[in-house]
Formats: C-alpha cells, structure tokens, sequence
C-alpha cells in the first residue's frame, strides 16, 4: 500500500524568505502522480502544484516549485518570496498510475511571519 | 466556473443523532468524492462515485455512513448514528472524469462537531 510522510508538522518563515517543505512517500510503482494542497482556515484544498512521475523536469508554478528526487521517493516544496497569504496547512498528497484516488499525508502547518 | 458547493458548512449535534451534507460538484464533472478529515490528520477517501454509480466505498463505515448520487449530479452523505468519533470536516471534491493524474478539486467543506 502506498504511504506518504511529512515529517515537519510546523514550520515558520519570514515574509520574503524561502522555505522548504519536506515529503517521502512509499509506493512500487514506476509511475504515478504527486501533488501539494495548500489549506487555509476556511479549510478549502487548493492545488499549488503537480507532478508526473514520468517527467524528469521538476514543476513549477510562480513562486512554488518542487524537487522531485524518484530514487530517493522524495518530493519537497519550495516556497520562494513568502508571502503573509501562504500561512495555511500544506499536504503532500499521492495517485497512483492506475487510479484517480489521492492519498494524503498529515501536512506541514506554515506560518508566515511579517 | 463555480466551484464545489457544500452545505450546511457548520454542524453540531448530539451523539445519537443523524445528519446530512450535501454537496454539489462543479459542473460538467462526473467523478465526486467524499473525504473524512479529522483533526490533526489528512483526509482519508470515504467514498467514489462516477456519475451515479458507487467506485469505491471500501472506507465507508457503512453501518452509520451512507452516501447517494441521485442523477449523477448533487451527492448526499449521511450518519446516522452519529458518533463522538465522527467529528470531523467533510470534504467533497470532483473531477472531471474517472483518470489517473486528474486534477481533483475540492470544496470548503462541512465541519461536525459531535458532543
């Protein structure tokens, strides 16, 4: 069964700094999917950013990216230029290749601070 | 686009008690999902559906959860009883067809709280 980890339950940073979100995740498979959900108080699930297992190149989405290591089954979130509307709960979430269902880990709390 | 409407966002009963959420996915979408997310945890899958029909509801503690998608559009999800345990955020979310790597999006969800 595949498992995904977050093993930084809270993390802070300063406005405009740059901070790194940590995840590992477990599966057999050779491809499938990953991808980070920010959650604010209102709790909605917002994407901030995929990536197929299948591509080398890691994604980016302004001033979100990701270090995608598939040997290593690691997948961490740089947030460059932090901005005080980043504070939210950050999960890591996976998909398998033969499936269209998500598999969360236990998120990262992110405070922003001006 | 609207996105993934949900109601009631915010619910408080006793133990014992039944409730309804209910939620209507963005339009056009055919796949629609619950998730159970409890305090202090990710959400975890209760139940698929592809247009009306059930995918998957192997997480789905079917002796008090039930969930329906008349239509193939709105979905219902209800408890009945109600447990101490149940607290949580209901979260629905759709997509826009049964595929691996879909964008799954999801809706502001619906918080119980049990007492």
């Amino acid at each position: 069964a595949q498992t995904v980890t977050q093993s930084q339950p809270e993390m802070s940073v300063q406005e405009a700094e740059t901070v790194t979100l940590s995840c590992t995740y477990d599966t057999s498979e050779n491809n499938y999917y990953l991808f980070w959900y920010k959650q604010p108080p209102s709790r909605q699930m917002i994407l901030v950013i995929r990536q197929e297992a299948y591509k080398q190149q890691n994604a980016t989405e302004n001033r979100f990216s990701v270090n995608f290591q598939k040997a290593a089954k690691s997948f961490s979130l740089k947030i460059s230029d932090s901005q005080l509307g980043d504070t939210a709960m950050y999960f890591c979430a996976f998909m398998g290749r033969n499936t269209d269902k998500l598999i969360f880990g236990t998120g990262t709390r992110l405070q922003v601070f001006p | 686009e609207a996105g993934v409407a949900q109601s009631p966002r915010y619910k408080i009963i006793e133990k014992r008690q039944s409730v309804a959420f209910w939620c209507n996915p963005i339009s056009g979408h055919a796949t629609l999902y619950w998730y159970q997310q409890i305090l202090g945890q990710g959400p975890k899958l209760l139940i698929q559906f592809q247009n009306n029909g059930v995918v998957d509801d192997s997480q789905l503690p079917k002796d008090r959860f039930s969930a329906e998608r008349l239509k193939g559009v709105d979905s219902t999800l209800k408890i009945q009883p109600a447990k101490l345990e149940d607290s949580a955020v209901y979260l629905c979310a759709s997509s826009r067809r049964q595929s691996a790597g879909n964008t799954i999006y999801f809706g502001e969800g619906s918080w119980l709280t049990v007492v």
